[in-house]
């Protein structure tokens, strides 16, 4: 099984400033099948980032993702308000072994 | 649009059944895989099962293998998830989600249901 952690657990940050959130997995991670996606509360998850680094459809370009092997990243190069959140990374390469979600990576506001 | 939505949440005893379902609509549900997916209060996220576009292949969590089997309808556009033997652990929102693109194995999550909550008392 393919575990995912995930750095920092928390990232306190201002409006305007750039976040960098990690995603290290346990093994190679087969043709960079890693997602990122956006949780506030009460919400259901949202897809922010499939194949590492392509964006979802509708998401701000200020969200890329990059990385391949084991070490992955989630870049959001301006917070914007409504950015502060909670984010998870996932692989999705070995079925049946299942798709695992990191930890999470929570964005708070400084 | 896509639009999900899971229902059959509730509270039960430890080592009661329940069965989820998932309503879909808005796309053409037998050329997708679906997924459920749980997270337990104040908690992160958990895949719990995979099942192919076609019910063919499911997958699942070690976590819950042997006491909850996911299987769809694609005649009803539905997703099921039946879980027995529930334990407290258990607890949590279940959400119903679709997998990106259709005919698809590997794949990631870009629609997903409000979730239902499910509540195992001890």
């Amino acid at each position: 099984e393919i575990v995912l952690t995930q750095s920092p657990g928390t990232l306190s940050l201002s409006p305007g400033e750039r976040a960098t959130l990690s995603c290290r997995a346990s093994q190679i991670v087969s043709s960079s099948y890693i997602a990122w996606y956006q949780q506030k509360p009460g919400q259901a998850p949202r897809l922010l980032i499939h194949g590492a680094s392509t964006r979802a459809t509708g998401i701000p370009d200020r969200f890329s993702g990059g990385g391949s092997g084991t070490d992955f990243t989630l870049t959001i190069s301006r917070l914007e308000p409504e950015d502060f959140a909670v984010y998870y990374c996932q692989q999705y390469s070995s079925s049946p072994q299942g798709f695992t979600f990191g930890p999470g990576t929570k964005v708070d506001i400084k | 649009q896509v639009q999900l939505v899971e229902s059959g949440g509730g509270v039960v005893q430890t080592g009661g059944s329940l069965r989820l379902s998932c309503a879909a609509s808005g796309f053409s549900f037998r050329s997708y895989g679906m997924n459920w997916v749980r997270q337990a209060p104040g908690k992160g996220l958990e895949w719990v099962a995979f099942i192919w576009y076609d019910g063919t292949n499911k997958f699942s969590a070690d976590s819950v293998k042997g006491r909850f089997t996911i299987s769809r309808d694609n005649s009803k556009n539905t997703l099921y998830l039946q879980m027995n033997s529930l334990r407290p652990e258990d607890t949590a929102v279940y959400y119903c989600a679709r997998v990106r693109v259709s005919y698809s194995v590997y794949d990631c999550l870009d629609d997903w249901g409000p979730g239902t909550l499910v509540t195992v008392s001890s």
